[in-house]
């Protein structure tokens, strides 16, 4: 079963707008991480948060911001005023066990299109 | 935060040769680094894990006599394609990891087999 669901494969928003991008995910584990990455063409992924699982407070970033809820098993992601710089597949993530440094499942990604 | 090359970024090789991708933690001891493997707009899937001194584990799927991993020092693991095909063509990325450092991604190769 897919641990991690990100059921938007591609979102085109204009430039300033707010966006979400959803991510829930599936385990069996108390202890967990969950992780959100973007990946610019470049292929590079770029860290953008980590998250534990006793930690449900939401945490804001600049423009970013995260959503965890438990009770729904969702970890969304919103990008406010959007920049076409913000152009990318964001992939959201997660790490079974209580380190965060296991192997990450990772969704599908969601490709992000920032238009001028 | 902590630092994670690749090394080459992009490789191109011809059908039935090897390629070997190193992946170095620069400045921190890497008791495991994993291999993942990202095909054209797919997402990323775990190949296996290694941990210094033995043998890598391998997900499912994954043919180990054709994807040799080698972890030699806390520093460096390196991921060997041998005979390669076409269709291994793919983005590979390592990430490294310790007791005290969570999961450190390197930039990828690119790997293009012709």
């Amino acid at each position: 079963a897919q641990k991690v669901t990100q059921a938007q494969t591609e979102i085109s928003v204009v430039e300033k707008e707010d966006v979400t991008l959803d991510c829930v995910y599936e385990t069996r584990d108390t202890t967990y991480y969950l992780f959100w990455y973007k990946q610019p063409p470049s292929g590079e992924l770029v860290f953008l948060i980590r998250r534990n699982s006793f930690d449900e407070q939401n945490e804001i970033s600049g423009r970013y911001s995260w959503n965890f809820q438990k009770s729904t098993s969702s970890f969304n992601f919103t990008i406010t005023a959007s920049q076409v710089v913000d152009s990318a597949v964001y992939f959201c993530a997660l790490s079974e066990g209580g380190t965060g440094a296991n192997n990450l499942f990772f969704g599908t990604g969601t490709r992000l299109t920032v238009i001028p | 935060g902590a630092v994670v090359s690749q090394h080459p970024s992009r490789v191109i090789c011809k059908s039935g040769t090897s390629v070997k991708i190193e992946c170095r933690s620069l400045d921190f001891q890497a008791t495991t680094m994993f291999w993942y493997r990202q095909f054209p707009k797919q997402s990323l899937m775990l190949m296996a894990t290694s941990n210094e001194g033995s043998k890598a584990t391998y997900e499912q799927g994954v043919e180990k006599d054709k994807f040799l991993i080698n972890h030699a020092s806390l520093t460096l693991s390196t991921l060997t394609v041998t005979s390669a095909h076409p269709e291994d063509s793919s983005f590979y990325i390592c990430s490294a990891s310790s007791v005290l450092y969570e999961q450190y991604f390197g930039p990828g190769t690119r790997l293009t087999v012709t």
